[in-house]
């Protein structure tokens, strides 16, 4: 079955960086765009990021733009999130998702991972 | 960026009761509009895509309608199950956006 999982998350310093990983499985991985989708506690959904099913094209919220990259690894199914220069309000639970479509990107995301919470606090 | 505006925030219903959500993007973005459920402590799942399709596996009391800047989400007969967050989300243009939720609760 299509699965998922992120990690890497945990209690950050402001300033300091985190990367978090998503390992993607019962899919042709390189054949999906895909995504990260935060959610503060409490809040609403925030898109954070795409990149291209061959790695070559991303987009970044203005929020982490500059701060944030995404990338992947397709020989190794894995979808990453490099967060530099961490703030207060990056504290959420990240999400890895796929696009839905596969011929022609869709904008819209099935499935999801189950998350993974970065704190970032002093 | 494209603002997405849900309405209600909060709403409160019965089993059985038939409900309607909407949403409404400030500019026009044809039929791109996504909605999701999420339980608490979850990730969010998609069950309706390009405004009105339901994504596999998802119950066909889901429905949703809509083009342009004007959408709704309908359940027909809420289940228990149903009580959850529900998030519209435009699919136009990056960056995507989602509207602020609706908590549906129990009456």
């Amino acid at each position: 079955q299509v699965q998922l999982v992120e990690s890497g998350g945990g209690v950050v310093q402001p300033g300091r960086s985190l990367r978090l990983s998503c390992a993607a499985s019962g899919f042709t991985f390189s054949s999906f765009s895909m995504h990260w989708v935060r959610q503060a506690p409490g809040k609403g959904l925030e898109w954070v990021a795409v990149i291209s099913s061959d790695g070559t094209n991303t987009y970044h919220a203005d929020s982490v733009k500059g701060r944030f990259t995404i990338s992947r690894d397709n020989s190794k199914n894995t979808l990453y999130l490099q967060m530099n220069s961490l703030r207060a309000e990056d504290t959420a639970v990240y999400y890895c998702a796929r696009d839905r479509g596969a011929t022609y990107v869709q904008k819209c995301f099935d499935p999801w991972g189950q998350g993974t919470l970065v704190t970032v606090s002093s | 960026d494209i603002q997405m505006t849900q309405s209600p925030s909060s709403v409160s219903a019965s089993v059985g009761d038939r409900v309607t959500i909407t949403c409404r993007a400030s500019q026009a973005i044809s039929s791109w509009l996504a909605w999701y459920q999420q339980k608490p402590g979850k990730a969010p799942n998609l069950l309706i895509y390009a405004a009105s399709s339901l994504q596999s596996g998802v119950p066909s009391r889901f429905s949703g309608s809509g083009s342009g800047t004007d959408f709704t989400l309908t359940i027909s007969s809420l289940q228990p199950e149903d009580f959850a967050t529900y998030y519209c989300q435009q699919a136009n243009i990056f960056p995507i956006t989602f509207g602020q939720g609706t908590r549906l609760e129990i009456k």
